[in-house]
């Protein structure tokens, strides 16, 4: 398996664009949770969908953060308008059940900078 | 404040020595999981160890928890150069299905 996939790798974008991340879970996989990180609030769970269906999203820090999961093969994290406190590195990762007790495999991240 | 707090925040030993580092939390859980971060890439769980277990070993790595004091220590043993990583800790809050991790113990192990 190719593990959870997620693109793009790196993006560096204008305050005020719009910014969509994509996540690819592992196969089988009926969990997917976004996370972002940042040195100073370290790694902050924004969103958790289980069977494609979002069960919290109290994490999505506002209005301008939306995250869709239209199949169980695909999801998207959109922040539209992206601000400078938004750079960070935004983590897509999947388990096998639906309570987070599962062993959670993680993607390899994407690092957004918003200038 | 954080559910896991981690402790050290940095630790830089030798080659071949052993490295502990230690997490503590402030609610009841499941379990508590370590996980290991390379600069530059995801997170990698190493291990998982059940509320009603003490102690638990995978090859180099042996956790143990302890739920009265609500704190978990990572000691890997003959350190490598590959070790060298953040290490995380995460605990179930409130048995809940949130992962809450902590802030991380950054690890050097020098050639």
């Amino acid at each position: 398996d190719a593990g959870v996939i997620q693109s793009p790798r790196h993006e560096v974008t204008e305050m005020g664009q719009e910014v969509t991340l994509r996540c690819k879970p592992i196969s089988g996989h009926n969990s997917l949770f976004w996370y972002r990180q940042t040195m100073m609030r370290g790694l902050e769970l924004l969103i958790y969908f289980n069977n494609n269906v979002p069960i919290d999203d109290s994490g999505m820090p506002e209005d301008r953060f939306s995250a869709k999961m239209p199949n169980a093969s695909f999801s998207t994290l959109k922040i539209q308008p992206s601000e400078p406190r938004d750079s960070a590195v935004y983590f897509c990762a999947s388990t096998p059940g639906g309570r987070n007790t599962d062993t959670q495999y993680f993607g390899p991240g994407t690092r957004l900078t918003v200038l | 404040s954080q559910q896991g707090e981690e402790d050290p925040q940095a630790l830089s030993i030798q080659e071949g020595e052993n490295a502990t580092m230690n997490c503590s939390y402030k609610t009841s859980i499941n379990n508590l999981q370590w996980y290991r971060q390379n600069s530059g890439r995801g997170l990698v769980h190493l291990i998982l160890i059940r509320s009603n277990e003490r102690e638990k070993h995978s090859g180099r790595l042996r956790v143990t928890l302890d739920t009265s004091k609500k704190s978990s220590s990572l000691l890997i043993t003959a350190s490598r150069a590959a070790d060298t990583a953040s290490y995380f800790c995460a605990t179930d809050k409130d048995s809940s299905y949130k992962l809450i991790f902590g802030s991380g113990t950054r690890l050097l192990v020098r050639p």
